[in-house]
Formats: C-alpha cells, sequence, structure tokens
C-alpha cells in the first residue's frame, strides 16, 4: 500500500468552477501537509502548507486536513485556465522530516 | 524563474554513455536535492547534500554519482544508465536542511535513455 494515495486523474473542469483536489494517506504521523503545483515542463511550485489539522486560505485556495480520517483536499474556486496543472500533494511527519509526495493529479480547466 | 537552474532542459543518451546534469542556485541557500519524476509515480528524493557533504543516499544505484563542488552547485554524474533510468530530475535547494516548506525546484532534465 502507497503510503500517500493521489487521484492521478485527468480532471477536466470548465472555468469558473470549484475544484477538489484530494490525498489519503496511511502514516497518522504525519503533521506537514503541503500542495505543490507542477506545470508542464516546470518544476514544482509550493502553493499552499498546513501544519496538523484544519483549514487555510489563499485567495481561491483552501486546504483542509483532517487527521482523523487522514485525507487532505485542496480546493481552488472560480478556477482558471491558468490554473491548468499537475497538483501535487506531500507530507512530513516533521517540517525538517522527507517529504512523501502524491502521484500528483494533473488538471485541466477549459474556458 | 525560481532561482535554481538546470541544464541540460533535455538530454537523450545511450546505455553506455556518460553525461552530467547540473544545477546551479543563486539563493545563497545551503542544501540542495535531487529528485527523480518518473510517470505515474510520485516524486523521489536521490541526494540531500548539507554545506557541500552528502547527508542523504536514498539507496541509489551507483550509476548516478552526485557531486557538490559547493553550495550553489549540484552535479549528477550518469554512466551505464538502463532504460527505466528515464524521467524528469529535479534539483530542488532550501536555506537550511529540509527547510520543506522553503525549498525551490528547478525546471528538471528530462533525460531518455535509449
Amino acid at each position: 500500500q502507497k503510503e500517500v494515495e493521489q487521484d492521478p486523474g485527468p480532471l477536466s473542469v470548465p472555468e469558473g468552477a470549484i475544484v477538489s483536489l484530494n490525498c489519503t494517506y496511511s502514516n497518522s504521523a504525519f503533521q506537514y501537509f503541503m500542495w505543490y503545483r507542477q506545470y508542464s515542463r516546470k518544476g514544482p511550485e509550493l502553493l499552499m502548507y498546513t501544519y496538523s489539522s484544519g483549514n487555510k486560505e489563499d485567495g481561491r485556495f483552501t486546504a483542509q486536513v483532517d487527521k482523523s480520517s487522514k485525507y487532505i483536499s485542496l480546493f481552488i474556486r472560480d478556477s482558471q485556465p491558468s490554473d491548468s496543472a499537475t497538483y501535487l500533494c506531500a507530507m512530513s511527519v516533521t517540517s525538517g522530516s522527507r517529504l512523501t509526495f502524491g502521484e500528483g493529479t494533473q488538471l485541466t480547466v477549459n474556458p | 524563474e525560481t532561482g535554481v537552474t538546470q541544464t541540460p532542459r533535455h538530454l537523450v543518451m545511450g546505455m553506455t554513455n556518460k553525461k552530467s546534469l547540473k544545477c546551479e542556485q543563486h539563493l545563497g541557500h545551503n542544501a540542495m536535492y535531487w529528485y527523480k519524476q518518473s510517470a505515474k509515480k510520485p516524486l523521489e528524493l536521490m541526494f540531500v547534500y548539507n554545506f557541500k557533504e552528502q547527508t542523504e543516499n536514498n539507496s541509489v544505484p551507483s550509476r548516478f554519482s552526485p557531486e557538490c563542488p559547493n553550495s550553489s552547485h549540484l552535479f549528477l554524474h550518469l554512466h551505464t544508465l538502463q532504460p527505466e533510468d528515464s524521467a524528469l530530475y529535479l534539483c530542488a535547494s532550501s536555506q537550511e536542511l529540509r527547510m520543506n516548506t522553503e525549498a525551490f525546484f528547478g525546471q528538471g532534465t528530462r533525460l531518455t535513455v535509449v
């Protein structure tokens, strides 16, 4: 069983839709949760970072962590074609320990 | 542009070739990393360097040989690779070791082994 499960998609939505991206994990020791965005032919860039459970909002993006269910989500409101990318979840036990990544979900937002 | 530059962007090599990937960061960071990104697989950490010293080798085959001459440069020397080594190789850096929320990635080198 993978430590982190992420549906690879592809996911295709119309412009303006609310997008929900999710990861589940098996290691209950994970405390730090991150979402990266990776455009085609680019490296990953950190999008959102959350410690422990709860929500974090940044503009059109909201990250949620439910540690009891071992489930994290990234919501994108009013999605734009420029949001088309692969979204990677990642998590670690401490802020300095090795990151464990999901496989990534490929998202296309159609104009 | 994240401040981490990788060259070349694309590389095709035969199984008997020797080639090197280069990574340079202009951020004043002290830690540098090599990751492998294969299709339909999560990113895999390969090597970690802190202040030019290797601190982690994640059971990487010896046909991959890293070199870190200074805190700004990181190389990955490749020899006698296999087709399954074809992947996107990503370099990353952070101010301090494993500041995961402060790591910046380069654009990667797309490697194809034929």
